[in-house]
């Protein structure tokens, strides 16, 4: 039922790109990005409703395949203020519980 | 200040001694959830809401219990903890009653540690 988030952890230099997979085996209704900061609450990013969906603001962006199965993160021209935990959390069809993905920690270094 | 809180933020107890996790929103919002976070796990599913005394089981629900007598409040009630319990606690809420059909709001989180 969870989400299959990859990869587990990323190490990058200021500047650099990265991509942030969550998917799943069944549509999905729903996928929310959030990020957390050590020690602190997620924080929402986005959300995706739509087969085919992009959206995004500044430099991260995120989208949403076709079959709603799958959604990507992209974080581009990476700043240090982008270290931490990114979760995708997921809502599938005709049931109402909400699951999270394992986490992928994102280290962003100068 | 639109928020969610939650109290205690840190505690420490032992095997057995009854808790209540309290989580309060001043925004209005339809649905509210309970998750707790452990290393390599994720976020995981308690119990949630979508109106007041109407609540259902998350992905984790055993040794917990959940009540919505007002739209505000959500608190988390450990019966009988055990130290499998020990875990940083997140109460959530949204707007939308359809679980994820929008964004959720984060409390600060309650770390506990059961002995």
């Amino acid at each position: 039922q969870q989400p299959v988030q990859s990869p587990q952890a990323v190490i990058l230099r200021e500047g650099e790109d990265a991509v942030i997979n969550c998917s799943s085996s069944k549509a999905l209704y729903s996928v929310h990005w959030y990020r957390q900061k050590h020690g602190e609450a997620p924080v929402f990013l986005m959300i995706l409703l739509k087969g085919g969906e992009q959206k995004g603001h500044d430099k991260i962006s995120a989208s949403f395949n076709e079959k709603k199965q799958q959604s990507s993160l992209y974080l581009t021209a990476s700043q240090l203020s982008y270290s931490g935990t990114y979760f995708c959390g997921t809502k599938k069809y005709n049931f109402n519980k909400f699951y999270f993905g394992s986490g992928t920690k994102l280290n962003v270094k100068p | 200040e639109a928020q969610v809180t939650q109290n205690p933020r840190y505690l420490i107890t032992v095997t057995g001694k009854k808790l209540t996790v309290t989580c309060s929103q001043n925004m209005n919002h339809e649905y509210m959830s309970w998750y707790r976070q452990d290393p390599g796990l994720g976020l995981r599913q308690i119990y949630y809401s979508m109106n007041v005394e109407v609540t259902d089981k998350g992905d984790v629900p055993e040794g917990y219990k959940v009540s919505r007598k007002e739209k505000r409040n959500f608190p988390l009630i450990l019966e009988s903890p055990s130290p499998n319990q020990t875990s940083l606690y997140f109460c959530a809420s949204s707007l939308s009653k359809t679980p994820g059909g929008d964004t959720q709001y984060f409390g600060p989180g309650t770390r506990l540690t059961v002995l």
